[in-house]
């Protein structure tokens, strides 16, 4: 069974400075599709990055990008210029298509406060 | 384009009693998932629907929990009768298949079982 590994409870960043999300994750499967999804209190499940494993390359998504090791099975998310609206949970999840699957998998979210 | 619609909001009832919730998704997406988010967790799915058919409902409680989707396109969720540690967000997502792969997310029904 896949499972994702959150490690940080709780961030906190000052308005403009970067901050990096960390995310393990354990898979067989060669096939598969990672995510970066925010949840702000309204408690909506916004996508905020998606990366395919096949791809060597770290998406990037304006002020949020990757760090995508796939040996490792790591996958960082780092947020540029932090703004007041990044304020929200963040939830890490890789997702199969191997077959007919395609559900995500969660980790337990990182609870980020970015301060004035 | 309209985003996945669920409802109720919020929904409070005694242990014991049964409830339903509803999703609306987006439009053309054959894909429908319901999701439980229990209070400091992230989302565990409980099924998936390909148009009305069922791909992987290992999760659900099937002795209280039932799900439907009706001619491909809205769905409903059932619990009866509900238990305490019911108390959840329900969430519903619907997605377009390949080659986005992309799940998009409804607001959630805040679900209070006392």
């Amino acid at each position: 069974a896949q499972t994702v590994t959150q490690s940080q409870p709780e961030m906190s960043v000052q308005e403009a400075e970067t901050v990096t999300l960390s995310c393990t994750y354990d898979t067989s499967e060669n096939n598969y599709y990672l995510f970066w999804y925010k949840q702000p209190p309204s408690r909506q499940m916004i996508l905020v990055i998606r990366q395919e494993a096949y791809k060597q390359q770290n998406a990037t998504e304006n002020r949020f990008s990757v760090n995508f090791q796939k040996a490792a099975k790591s996958f960082s998310l780092k947020i540029s210029d932090s703004q007041l609206g990044d304020t929200a949970m963040y939830f890490c999840a890789p997702a199969n298509y191997g077959g007919s699957q395609g559900n995500l998998i969660f980790g337990k979210g990182t609870k980020l406060s970015v301060k004035p | 384009e309209a985003g996945v619609a669920q409802s109720p909001r919020y929904k409070i009832i005694e242990k014991r009693q049964s409830v339903a919730f509803w999703c609306n998704p987006i439009s053309g997406h054959a894909t429908l998932y319901w999701y439980q988010q229990i209070l400091g967790q992230g989302p565990k799915l409980l099924i998936q629907f390909q148009n009305n058919g069922v791909v992987d409902d290992s999760q659900l409680p099937k002795d209280r929990f039932s799900a439907e989707r009706l001619k491909g396109v809205d769905s409903t969720l059932k619990i009866q009768p509900a238990k305490l540690e019911d108390s959840a967000v329900y969430l519903c997502a619907s997605s377009s298949g390949h080659p986005e792969n992309i799940q998009y997310f409804g607001a959630g029904t805040r679900l209070s079982v006392l």
